[in-house]
C-alpha cells in the first residue's frame, strides 16, 4: 500500500478516445503532481496541484486536461491523443509548503495509444 | 534552470560488490536532494534524503552525502544484492516553495548471482 492509489493500471485506448486516469491518496497531503515517464528520458513534470489550484502547467498539450476537486483527488483526462503519448503516467503527492519532504509515488498508469 | 545529471547505466555487477551512482547537481538557491528508486511494474519509491550540506542520507544500507562544494550526491553500497536491481532515480527539490522537483534520467543496475 502505497498511499497513492492509480486506476486504471494499464491503458490502451485510440486516438479518437476519450478516457479519463484516476489519482487518490490517503496521506493528508496538499500538493499533488502528474509525471510522464518515457524510456530514456527523464521524468517529465506536467501538472501541479497546491491545495487544489494549478500551480504548474510545464507546456502540456490541451489533449492533456487536469482535474483536482480537492486535496485528495487528482484525474488526467485525455482526448485525441497521439501515438507519441504512449508512457507511464505517474502520480504524486506532496505535503506541500517548502520542498524538504519527499514525493509520494503510485505505481502508474501504463498508456498505450493505438 | 535546476537540472539533475546521473551516470549512465545500465550498471552491471556482481553480489556482493561495491555500488556507486554518481549524481550531480545544478541549482540557484540550497535544494533537497533525494535518491528514488523503481522496481519493474512500480513507481517510484524514496530511498534516501538529504536536506542540507554535509547532510548523509543512509536507509538500507545505501548512503549518499549531500557535497555542496562539488555539488554532488552520488550513491552508495558496500554490498549489493540481487534484489537491489532496479532503476534508480537522482532528484532535487525547489524549496523556494514551487513545488518543483527535478529528476535524472536514471541508472538502470543489475546485480548477478
Amino acid at each position: 500500500e502505497t498511499g497513492v492509489t492509480q486506476t486504471p493500471r494499464h491503458l490502451v485506448m485510440g486516438m479518437t478516445n476519450k478516457k479519463s486516469l484516476k489519482c487518490e491518496q490517503h496521506l493528508g497531503h496538499n500538493a499533488m503532481y502528474w509525471y510522464k515517464q518515457s524510456a530514456k528520458k527523464p521524468l517529465e513534470l506536467m501538472f501541479v496541484y497546491n491545495f487544489k489550484e494549478q500551480t504548474e502547467n510545464n507546456s502540456v498539450p490541451s489533449r492533456f486536461s487536469p482535474e483536482c476537486p480537492n486535496s485528495s483527488h487528482l484525474f488526467l483526462h485525455l482526448h485525441t491523443l497521439q501515438p507519441e503519448d504512449s508512457a507511464l503516467y505517474l502520480c504524486a503527492s506532496s505535503p506541500g509548503g517548502t520542498g524538504n519532504s519527499p514525493l509520494h509515488f503510485g505505481n502508474g498508469t501504463r498508456l498505450t495509444v493505438t | 534552470g535546476d537540472s539533475v545529471t546521473q551516470m549512465e547505466g545500465p550498471v552491471t555487477l556482481s553480489e556482493e560488490a561495491f555500488l556507486t551512482i554518481n549524481c550531480t547537481y545544478t541549482a540557484t538557491g540550497y535544494p533537497s536532494l533525494f535518491w528514488y528508486v523503481q522496481y519493474p511494474g512500480e513507481g517510484l519509491q524514496l530511498l534516501l534524503k538529504a536536506t542540507k550540506a554535509d547532510d548523509k542520507g543512509s536507509n538500507k544500507g545505501f548512503e549518499a552525502t549531500y557535497r555542496k562544494e562539488t555539488t554532488s550526491f552520488h550513491l552508495e553500497k558496500g554490498s549489493v544484492q540481487v534484489s537491489d536491481s532496479a532503476v534508480y532515480f537522482c532528484a532535487l527539490s525547489d524549496v523556494s516553495g514551487t513545488y518543483k522537483y527535478i529528476f535524472g534520467t536514471g541508472t538502470r543496475l543489475k546485480v548477478l548471482a
